[in-house]
């Protein structure tokens, strides 16, 4: 089955941990995305990317970092840097080719920082 | 910066009623999409607008893009059950590869 999986779905750190979120597509999408969710609250940009070895930061990518060595792969590290990091993570791809461009999400991590 | 506003937050309806969502952006959209949020799920495309004035639907889910491209609504009739989830608009602006989400709409259904 194509698609795009996360792991794991959650994820448990201590404060001043840096941890590794896992996203992979097998969708043959050139472009790929990181989204933060809040309880109660849209999804706000982290990171993109619209070919390998290549990323732009999004609305809220302080305390955050990616690498998109291969096209399948879009690892996001979430440093200690960033001050409130329990979220529900969710990644994303879409390919270029013919419309609509909807973009297809993961099914998430949570993460818990403690 | 830009925004993508979406009201209301919560919608609370009685199975058969109809929910209306609407999404407004402060500046002109290339092309609008509408995603929804199973509770606990991940978000799932639902349609793409892109013409001015457009309207499109799907069963009882009808969509609607604003003449001026910076506005959208989503309206199902006689909701069901199945409807119970939060609905997000997601704006494109320019030729940007990034959308810009609405806030959501969660819709709760009482049988």
């Amino acid at each position: 089955d194509g698609g795009i999986t996360q792991s794991p779905k959650y994820l448990f750190r201590k404060e001043g941990q840096n941890v590794t979120l896992s996203c992979e597509q097998n969708l043959n999408h050139d472009a790929m995305y990181w989204y933060r969710q809040d309880p109660g609250q849209g999804l706000r940009l982290i990171y993109y990317s619209q070919i390998v070895n290549d990323f732009q930061k999004g609305d809220i990518a302080e305390g955050y970092s990616v690498s998109r060595e291969k096209k399948e792969s879009f690892p996001l590290t979430v440093t200690s840097a960033q001050k409130n990091p329990t979220a529900f993570y969710l990644c994303a791809s879409r390919s270029f080719g013919g419309g609509p461009y909807e973009q297809y999400f993961g099914p998430g991590t949570r993460l818990t920082v403690t | 910066g830009q925004q993508v506003m979406q009201i209301p937050q919560y919608q609370h309806v009685q199975e058969g009623e109809d929910f209306t969502t609407y999404c407004n952006s402060s500046t002109t959209l290339s092309n609008i999409q509408w995603y929804k949020q199973r509770p606990g799920g991940h978000p799932v495309f639902l349609i793409q607008l892109v013409k001015s004035g457009e309207v499109k639907k799907q069963k009882r889910l009808t969509f609607q893009f604003g003449e001026a491209k910076k506005n959208s609504s989503l309206h199902i009739t006689a909701t069901q059950t199945t409807d119970v989830g939060t609905y997000f608009c997601a704006g494109t602006m320019d030729s940007s590869y990034k959308l810009i989400f609405g806030s959501g709409t969660r819709l709760l259904v009482r049988p």
